[in-house]
């Protein structure tokens, strides 16, 4: 079955880069996002990556996926504080339109 | 705004009452879903829509819970009476179909959070 794992909690100080990491288990999978959630509302995606690509940046996100370990992460380069939220990596097969969800990694930003 | 809006966006609820909630997607997005988050969990898969076709439901969705989308536009989801373990925020997302300018990717609401006393 499909699994996504991360881990519960990072924190950071204030400019400073954060790595926030996932991993899947199913081997099909095709499309990776992340989604970042601030407190009492709903998902806002960030970025997404092909499974046929190692890497993705958009301005300060890198996105790394090591497709043999099954392993994603998310970089933020200078961190802010408005940076703390939870952060969501999901997945989802080519053969499927439902996309499975992490537990979320809860990004604390401190000064 | 055209983005996907849920109402109510929170609602207390005793315990046997039965309450809906409404999601009105994305005006192109020809996909629908639901999903249940709890406290310190990821969203969890409920059921999805393709127009007013219900495609797939999980096993989450036990025969308490019923979800529509009558016209291929808005959805409902309709928990009939209540259990403490529905408290939860029950997310509402929309999609188009994966083409070359996008993955298929989902577009949630704010949520609607449901308490049960």
């Amino acid at each position: 079955g499909e699994d996504v794992e991360q881990s519960l909690f990072l924190s950071v100080r204030e400019g400073d880069s954060s790595v926030i990491n996932c991993t899947y288990t199913d081997s099909s999978s095709t499309y990776l996002y992340w989604y970042k959630q601030e407190p009492g509302a709903g998902l806002q995606l960030l970025t997404y990556i092909f499974s046929n690509m190692d890497m993705k940046q958009d301005q300060r996100l890198t996105v790394l996926l090591n497709k043999k370990d099954k392993h994603l992460s998310l970089r933020i380069a200078d961190t802010q504080t408005g940076d703390s939220a939870i952060y969501f990596c999901a997945e989802r097969t080519g053969g499927s339109y439902i996309p499975t969800f992490g537990r979320g990694t809860s990004l604390i930003v401190h000064p | 705004d055209t983005g996907v809006s849920q109402d109510p966006r929170h609602k207390i609820t005793k315990r046997g009452q039965n309450v809906t909630f409404r999601c009105d997607p994305i005006s192109e997005h020809n996909r629908l879903y639901w999903y249940r988050q709890t406290l310190g969990q990821g969203p969890e898969f409920l059921t999805y829509f393709q127009n007013e076709a219900q495609l797939e439901k999980s096993r989450l969705l036990s025969d308490r819970f019923s979800a529509e989308r009558p016209k291929g536009s808005f959805s409902t989801l309709e928990i009939q009476r209540t259990e403490q373990g529905d408290s939860a925020m029950y997310l509402c997302a929309s999609s188009t179909r994966p083409g070359q300018s996008n993955t298929g990717e989902l577009f949630f609401g704010e949520g609607s959070r449901l308490t049960v006393l």
